[in-house]
């Protein structure tokens, strides 16, 4: 059960868009659609903001959009915000019944 | 509202035990699917555990594999994570969240469980 492999950090200025990839196994992102995406501010909950690869939970910004490419998975976030500022998870179900997130990204807006 | 508490951590010595809980309300939660993540202090989120509507199906991460159990009682809207063995590792910030789409849709403030001597 290895960890899914994000970018430590990205960074963008205000109104740019940036790209968090997300890159696992062919026992997971590569088998199945069932990738979700999560913000978390430090000291705050987590929050859902991509499940099933692409779809966004109701109330979440169409700023955010998600894609998938063979065992790689992509969170989008575009024109960036100060309140994007938080750490970025995501996550895949795996061949083994179980889920598995990825090591977080930490973005930071300039 | 949709709502999840977490509570019951606390510090513990180790090798002993703890259990957490998480009452839910808001939702139809005896037919959701339940999952227990972690955060240790300055690390990234780990998937811990998972318990599908009935109780019928279970899966743990390898790191809690033996020592730690998921249960629910669907009759108080409740999960419960039972740990034994406690790690200093198996120090973190424990949340539990709702599955949807095998996504957390929904997640608790999170419980504080400290495993030192």
């Amino acid at each position: 059960q290895s960890a899914l492999t994000q970018p430590a950090s990205v960074s963008g200025s205000p109104g740019q868009s940036i790209t968090i990839s997300c890159t696992g196994t062919s026992s997971d992102v590569g088998a199945y659609n069932f990738v979700s995406w999560y913000q978390h501010h430090p000291g705050k909950v987590p929050k859902l903001m991509i499940f099933e690869v692409s779809n966004r939970p109701s109330g979440v910004s169409n700023r955010f959009s998600g894609s998938k490419s063979g065992s790689t998975a992509s969170l989008t976030i575009s024109g960036l915000q100060a309140e994007d500022e938080a750490d970025y998870y995501c996550s895949s179900y795996t061949s083994s019944d179980t889920r598995v997130f990825g090591g977080g990204t930490r973005l930071t807006v300039l | 509202e949709v709502q999840l508490v977490e509570s019951g951590g606390d510090l513990v010595q180790p090798g002993g035990s703890l259990r957490l809980s998480c009452a839910a309300s808001g939702f139809s939660f005896s037919n959701s699917w339940m999952h227990w993540v972690r955060q240790a202090p300055g690390k990234g989120l780990v998937w811990v555990s998972y318990i599908n509507s009935d109780g019928s199906s279970t899966s743990y991460a390898d790191s809690v594999k033996g020592r730690f159990t998921i249960s629910r009682d669907n009759a108080k809207n409740t999960v419960y994570l039972q740990m034994s063995s406690l790690r200093a590792e198996d120090t973190a910030v424990y949340y539990c969240a709702r599955d949807k789409a095998y996504a957390m849709s929904v997640w608790g403030q999170g419980t504080t469980v400290t495993v030192s001597s």
